[in-house]
C-alpha cells in the first residue's frame, strides 16, 4: 500500500513561473516530511524538509506548505529556473520509526526556458 | 565529504546467477540503507543496518542478503537473480543515533537481469 502519494508524474512550467508539486500521505504518525531532488545520474539529495508542528517552511525559492488535517503538503518553487528541472520525491517518516522513510513515486519537473 | 559511493554503477547479470552490490561512506554514519527503484515507482526500502543490526523489510526478507563488515561498507547480495530484480539500487546512509537523520544517497547501481 502506497503510504505517500504524489499527484503528478510530471509537471512542465515556463521559466519564471511558480511550480507546485503536491503530495499526500496516509499515516497520521508521520511527523517529518523531507523533499528530495534528483538529477539524472545522481542520487536523491535532500532539498528541504518540514516537521508536522509547522505549516510552512521556506528556504530561498523553495517553500513547503503543510496541512496536517488534510494530510497533504506541497512544494512551491518560485521563479522556476531550467536548472530546477529534476525529479522531486516527497517522503515521510514517523519519529518513532528508526530509519524508515516512505517515498512517493516522484514528480519530474521540466522548466522550459 | 558527504559522498556515498556505489560500485558498480551498471551491472548486467544472468537469470539465476548471484549479484553483489557495494556501497561505502566516510561520514561515520551509524545507519546504511538499500532501496530498490523501478521506473515510475517510489524507492522501496529493502533493508538497513543500524550499527551492526540488520533490519529487513517483511516483504523482501528472503530475497536479499546484506553484510556490513565495518562502519563504512555495506553490500547487497542477491543469491539467484530473476528478471524482476532489474532496477536501480540506491544506497543511503544517515546518523540516526545522535539526531540529524538526513539520509545521504549514492548515485545508484543500475542492475539489468537477462
Amino acid at each position: 500500500q502506497q503510504q505517500v502519494r504524489q499527484s503528478s508524474q510530471s509537471l512542465t512550467v515556463w521559466e519564471g513561473e511558480t511550480a507546485i508539486l503536491n503530495c499526500s500521505y496516509e499515516n497520521s504518525a508521520f511527523d517529518y516530511f523531507p523533499w528530495y531532488q534528483q538529477f539524472p545520474g545522481e542520487g536523491p539529495a535532500l532539498l528541504i524538509a518540514i516537521r508536522s508542528v509547522s505549516d510552512k517552511k521556506e528556504d530561498g525559492r523553495f517553500t513547503i506548505f503543510f496541512n496536517k488535517r488534510e494530510k497533504n503538503l506541497s512544494l512551491h518553487i518560485k521563479d522556476s529556473q531550467p536548472g530546477d528541472s529534476a525529479t522531486y520525491f516527497c517522503a515521510a517518516k514517523a519519529g518513532s520509526a528508526l530509519g524508515r522513510l516512505h517515498f512517493g513515486a516522484g514528480t519530474q519537473l521540466i522548466v522550459i526556458p | 565529504d558527504t559522498t556515498v559511493k556505489q560500485n558498480p554503477r551498471y551491472k548486467l547479470a544472468r537469470v539465476g546467477k548471484p549479484v553483489n552490490l557495494i556501497c561505502s561512506q566516510t561520514m561515520n554514519h551509524d545507519t546504511m540503507y538499500w532501496y530498490q527503484k523501478k521506473p515510475n515507482q517510489a524507492p522501496k526500502l529493502l533493508l538497513f543496518y543500524y550499527d551492526k543490526i540488520l533490519n529487513r523489510e517483511a516483504d523482501t526478507f528472503e530475497k536479499f542478503q546484506s553484510s556490513r563488515p565495518n562502519n563504512s561498507f555495506c553490500s547487497l547480495y542477491i543469491g539467484s537473480a530473476g528478471l524482476e530484480y532489474s532496477a536501480m539500487y540506491l544506497c543511503a546512509s544517515s546518523r540516526e543515533g545522535t539526531g540529524g537523520k538526513e539520509q545521504y544517497f549514492g548515485p545508484g547501481t543500475r542492475l539489468t537481469v537477462l
